[in-house]
């Protein structure tokens, strides 16, 4: 069974960073891109960041270009996200995702999510 | 990376069809077909429901189906279930940045 654990989120403060991660289980991680989407409270789905099974593809929406890194490390089956520069309009509940599709191939949609971890960023 | 538009609301009852439409340009829908479709239950992580604009996962009950007609892709659920009121989104991939995807804004379907 495909297992995504967050966690990292809190309260920060704007201009303070935090990092989040994802424990990934049940399927062979370093096989698969992953993904970080955020949904905003009472709001819908935005991506943020993708990262290719081997980290050698990686994309950012414009709105965290510049402050947030995505990062993987496949000896650990973890995704991480560190997200710098923290401002009021990131708060958000942060889902870990993964890509579907076949073992090293490209796929262009979400086959499983985490629960999430909600970051609030407020003085 | 504009978001995908999508109608806020839709309503059916039990038993009839809806469809919820997701629309954006060349660079997203309309360029590619990797439009996928989510649906989220309130306080509930996202589940793929349809991906690459028409194929469901094993598990998806064949009364959702998806089509795409130049910029603008479609989700139908027929035989309206009241386990389907629940907020609904698109994806797609976009050529807008490198490795890039948007998410519409979101519908959300209400079964009277």
């Amino acid at each position: 069974e495909v297992q995504l654990v967050e966690s990292g989120g809190g309260l920060v403060q704007p201009g303070r960073s935090l990092r989040l991660s994802c424990a990934a289980s049940g399927f062979t991680f370093d096989d698969y891109a992953m993904h970080w989407v955020r949904q905003a409270p009472g709001k819908g789905l935005e991506w943020v960041s993708g990262i290719s099974w081997n980290s050698g593809s990686i994309g950012y929406a414009d709105s965290v270009k510049g402050r947030f890194t995505i990062s993987r490390d496949n000896a650990k089956n973890s995704l991480y996200l560190q997200m710098n520069s923290l401002r009021a309009e990131d708060t958000a509940l942060y889902y870990c995702a993964k890509a579907g599709g076949l073992p090293q191939k490209f796929a262009y949609y979400f086959d499983y999510w985490g629960q999430g971890t909600l970051v609030t960023v407020s003085s | 990376q504009s978001a995908l538009t999508q109608p806020a609301s839709v309503s059916g009852s039990p038993g009839q069809s809806i469809t919820i439409s997701c629309t954006g340009t060349s660079s997203d829908v309309g360029g590619y077909n990797y439009v996928s479709w989510y649906q989220q239950h309130p306080g509930k992580a996202p589940k793929l429901m349809i991906y690459e604009v028409s194929n469901r996962p094993s598990g998806v009950p064949d009364r959702f189906s998806g089509s795409k007609s130049g910029n603008t892709a479609s989700l139908t659920i027929s035989g309206l279930q009241a386990e389907d009121e629940a907020d609904y989104y698109c994806s797609s991939y976009t050529s807008s940045s490198t490795l890039s995807w948007v998410f519409g804004g979101g519908t959300k379907l209400t079964v009277l």
